[in-house]
């Protein structure tokens, strides 16, 4: 049970609009940035977003990501198939004596 | 920018102790945050806990609190992740990342540990 709360799946056709959520509480995402990753199969998670909406070099700006109380979405606009992967969110927890939360993870799937 | 460089495949049978490494070059080894995080098979990632390696202060996930030891030599830009008795249900890929907070610029390549008997 992960303390961030993400569809387990997502799905969409090339070049549509998908929006994935990150649901979590007052500790984490509501009193911290949200940062999202992309986990293509076999290989190490990759930094999409950071501080909410901010994309590092190199992350095409189909990606973007919003953050509003204690819930975050990151959105995927003009799919495409190599955007066929693994995303999570993940933010600082303040509670006990602080820690990382990943949610659960989605699997994007384009038709 | 920062790489990190993992050891390799391990194969342990359970009872068996472990230390795992991650190595940094690049930027400069203190001036970040190296977590470790645990991916089961077919499983989400989980945060394991984080060492500063300029005066080596760590802080773990609860979940994973005194069932390993995460620690650092700043003279060889290297980071560890260690277990004195494994499990099989320690069987993961386990990642280094380096950066502050959840922000984890930097990733290596990922260790995977089979345990077995």
């Amino acid at each position: 049970q992960s303390v961030l709360t993400q569809p387990p799946s997502a799905s969409g056709t090339p070049g549509q609009r998908v929006t994935i959520s990150c649901s979590g509480s007052s500790s984490n995402i509501g009193s911290n940035t949200v940062n999202w990753y992309q986990q293509l199969p076999g290989t190490a998670p990759k930094l999409l977003i950071y501080n909410n909406n901010q994309r590092p070099s190199g992350v095409p700006d189909r990606f973007s990501g919003s953050k509003s109380g204690t819930s975050a979405s990151l959105a995927i606009s003009g799919l495409q198939s190599e955007d066929e992967a693994d995303y999570y969110c993940a933010a600082w927890d303040d509670s006990l004596n602080g820690s990382v939360v990943f949610g659960g993870g989605t699997k994007l799937t384009v038709l | 920018e920062v790489q990190l460089v993992q050891s390799g495949a391990e194969v342990k049978k359970p009872g068996e102790s472990l230390r795992i490494s991650c190595k940094g070059s690049g930027s400069s080894f203190t001036n970040y945050w190296i977590s470790w995080v645990r991916q089961m098979p077919g499983k989400g990632l989980e945060w394991m806990g984080r060492i500063d390696p300029s005066d080596s202060y760590t802080n773990y996930s609860p979940s994973f609190q005194g069932h390993v030891t995460i620690s650092a030599d700043k003279s060889i830009s290297t980071a560890y992740l260690q277990w004195s008795s494994l499990k099989a249900s320690d069987t993961a890929m386990y990642y280094c990342a380096s950066g502050w907070l959840g922000n984890f610029d930097y990733w290596g390549q990922g260790t995977l540990v089979t345990v077995s008997s």
